[in-house]
């Protein structure tokens, strides 16, 4: 089984700061996905970002970047230049991948509810 | 359609009583879960459906719980004699071509059980 762990219950910075929110997980799967989503309090889960365990280079979207380390099962998101629209909660997931696409379901960490202020 | 979609957006219910929530995925695609989020429990994964399917239902948390999908398509999750604890919001998502990595969420059933 996987775990995910968040260690970071809330954050807050101001707005246009740099924040890394960290997140670890454990896991005997070599061939994995890893997720960053965001919900805001709308409910509506919004992917953030991807990577894909056997790509090394580190997966970039915008403003957001992750700092995958497989050896050490960690995988931060980073936020550049935050804006008021970034306070939400913020899930890092795990899913396992199979031939034909991920066959299981998402394992969420306990989240982090990020805060802007402006 | 353009997204995944679920009904009712909220359910109160009496302690005992049966629930039946809907989602409808994203047109064409094959894979549907099932996710819970409580304050308690976080998010947990319910079941997932590959066509009509439930290769996996390890997640449902008693026999109260069930979930059927027809035609590849709609699934309604059905919660008999319904528990205060049941309390949560249910959230679908789907998942399939283009993008067969990525699961696409609706936004969510909130249940609560007086």
């Amino acid at each position: 089984a996987q775990t995910v762990t968040q260690s970071q219950p809330e954050m807050s910075v101001q707005e246009a700061e740099t924040v890394t929110l960290s997140c670890t997980y454990d896991t005997s799967e070599n061939n994995y996905y890893l997720f960053w989503y965001k919900q805001p309090p709308s409910r509506q889960m919004i992917l953030v970002i991807r990577q894909e365990a056997y790509k090394q280079q580190n997966a970039t979207e915008n403003r957001f970047s992750v700092n995958f380390q497989k050896a050490a099962k960690s995988f931060s998101l980073k936020i550049s230049d935050s804006q008021l629209g970034d306070t939400a909660m913020y899930f890092c997931a795990f899913m396992k991948g199979r031939s034909g696409g991920g066959a299981d379901g998402l394992t969420f960490g306990k989240g982090t509810h990020l805060i802007i202020q402006p | 359609g353009a997204g995944v979609s679920q009904s009712p957006s909220n359910k109160v219910t009496e302690k005992g009583k049966d629930v039946e929530l809907r989602c409808d995925p994203i047109s064409g695609h094959t894979a549907l879960y099932w996710y819970r989020q409580s304050l308690g429990q976080g998010l947990e994964f319910l079941i997932y459906f590959q066509g009509n399917s439930a290769p996996d239902k390890s997640g449902l948390p008693s026999d109260r719980f069930s979930a059927e999908r027809t035609g590849g398509s709609v699934s309604t999750l059905t919660i008999q004699r319904t528990q205060q604890e049941d309390s949560a919001v249910y959230l679908c998502a789907s998942r399939g071509w283009p993008t067969y990595n990525e699961q696409f969420f609706g936004p969510g059933t909130r249940l609560t059980v007086l």
